[in-house]
């Protein structure tokens, strides 16, 4: 019943690393979507993407970049990484259009850079 | 820019008690609209979604919103609180013409026996 994965729930990287956070879903939905989690400061949107090789930034981009090669692998990747990112990510994809529709989300990954 | 609001960061409630816990958001377009919840230790979860009809809409366990277009509002109720339903929850508007999910701050809710 799996429908986004994220491919580590715990991470440790050191400071200036480059890190590759993976997410892949199995639903044929063209938006996904990678946020960060805060205490007191919700989810807020780093990168999304509405097809394939197609991305855009959100709201809190920069230190970020993203890869998306297949449709249903979406890729965020911290060029170097710095403490201020420690943080839970999260992956989310839903099917695009107006229509009944719902986002689902990966389990999360927790993220530690020392 | 589009954001949304969330007035109440923290709620403590007893169990029985009544829940609302308010949602506006600033987009004057056409939008769908979502509560999603958090229960301690796993992932993001629907609780429920307005995207047309009925402002009123039910989701599981028992919660309702209702969906109030000239306040830009989407407020979540349950009329009864259990000690389970304590968790996280997030509002979040996803307007039609980004397919962009944007989510509230959250609201922590604590219910105690």
């Amino acid at each position: 019943d799996v429908k986004v994965t994220q491919s580590s729930r715990y991470l440790v990287k050191r400071t200036g690393e480059k890190v590759f956070l993976e997410c892949v879903q199995d639903m044929d939905h063209e938006n996904m979507f990678w946020y960060r989690q805060d205490p007191g400061l919700g989810l807020r949107l780093i990168y999304f993407s509405y097809d394939v090789k197609m991305k855009e930034k959100g709201d809190i981009p920069e230190g970020y970049s993203v890869s998306r090669e297949k449709k249903e692998r979406f890729s965020l990747i911290l060029e170097s990484a710095s403490t201020n990112q420690t943080s839970m990510y999260l992956c989310a994809s839903i099917q695009a259009g107006s229509g009944d529709t719902e986002a689902f989300f990966g389990q999360g990954t927790r993220l530690t850079v020392v | 820019a589009q954001s949304v609001s969330q007035h109440n960061h923290h709620v403590i409630l007893s169990e029985a008690a009544s829940l609302e816990l308010g949602c506006n958001y600033s987009y004057g377009g056409t939008v769908n609209l979502f509560w999603y919840v958090q229960y301690p230790g796993q992932h993001l979860q629907l609780l429920l979604k307005y995207f047309s009809g009925d402002p009123l809409v039910k989701g599981i366990k028992g919660f309702e919103a209702e969906f109030i277009k000239s306040k830009f509002s989407f407020n979540l109720r349950k009329p009864s609180v259990q000690w389970s339903d304590t968790a996280e929850y997030f509002c979040a508007p996803m307007p039609h013409n980004t397919d962009k999910l944007i989510f509230g701050t959250g609201t922590r809710l604590q219910v105690f026996p």
